[in-house]
């Protein structure tokens, strides 16, 4: 049984650049959130995706960005980096409407130098 | 606004001893979800145990159980018979219920268990 697969585990960008971080989820899965967790900190809400739709925001500026494909898998893109976007991105998935079985990836370590 | 707070930053315990870790949360809605978390170093999210609000039972998953108290919007985790391996982050989070709603997390409690 795959749980929530994202890629890459580490990356390390310069600040102006742009990224794209990824995440399969879980097997019959249909909704993925990402969050943001900062070094020290609780993960914090970015965005969820459901139906190819964003259909929720955090308090996240517009660089933030994300995608939703039909195999339910789905894509974060952060542009004009920051050297404060340096953290951890978790997705979690599930199945919306049921039983909030959320499952989360081991995340996406970002550096920004 | 939703918030959860949880006022230890770190605590160790030796193997074997009990543990209770506190977290109390502010909502204005009535049914909510309540978690607990563990982040190993692995980094992934692993979840713990689960409160329903609607819920008056404590939950309870073998060695980890709850202390819900509603009216006083706290949610304690308790570990008996701690682990070596129970060492990581464990955070206190909360959601709507009925909505698929984001996760509110607590800033964690870093749990030591000494040999």
């Amino acid at each position: 049984d795959a749980g929530v697969t994202q890629s890459p585990t580490h990356l390390i960008k310069t600040r102006g650049q742009q990224v794209t971080l990824r995440c399969s989820p879980k097997s019959g899965h249909d909704t993925v959130s990402w969050y943001q967790q900062a070094l020290g900190q609780g993960p914090q809400f970015i965005f969820q995706y459901y139906e190819e739709e964003e259909r929720q925001r955090g308090n996240f500026p517009d660089r933030f960005s994300g995608h939703q494909f039909p195999n339910y898998s789905s894509e974060l893109n952060v542009n004009a980096l920051l050297l404060g976007d340096s953290a951890l991105y978790l997705c979690a998935s599930s199945y919306r409407g049921r039983d909030y079985g959320y499952t989360f990836g081991s995340g996406t370590r970002l550096t920004v130098v | 606004a939703q918030t959860v707070t949880q006022s230890q930053p770190e605590m160790s315990v030796q193997e074997a001893e009990t543990v209770t870790l506190s977290c109390t949360y502010d909502t204005s809605e009535n049914n909510y979800y309540l978690f607990w978390y563990k982040q190993p170093p692995s980094r992934q999210m692993i979840l713990v145990i689960r409160q329903e609000a609607y819920k008056q039972q404590n939950a309870t998953e073998n060695r980890f159980s709850v202390n819900f108290q509603k009216a006083a919007k706290s949610f304690s985790l308790k570990i008996s018979d701690s682990q070596l391996g129970d060492t990581a982050m464990y955070f206190c989070a909360f959601t709507q219920m009925n909505r698929d709603d984001k996760i509110i997390f607590g800033k964690g409690t870093r749990l030591h268990i000494l040999p």
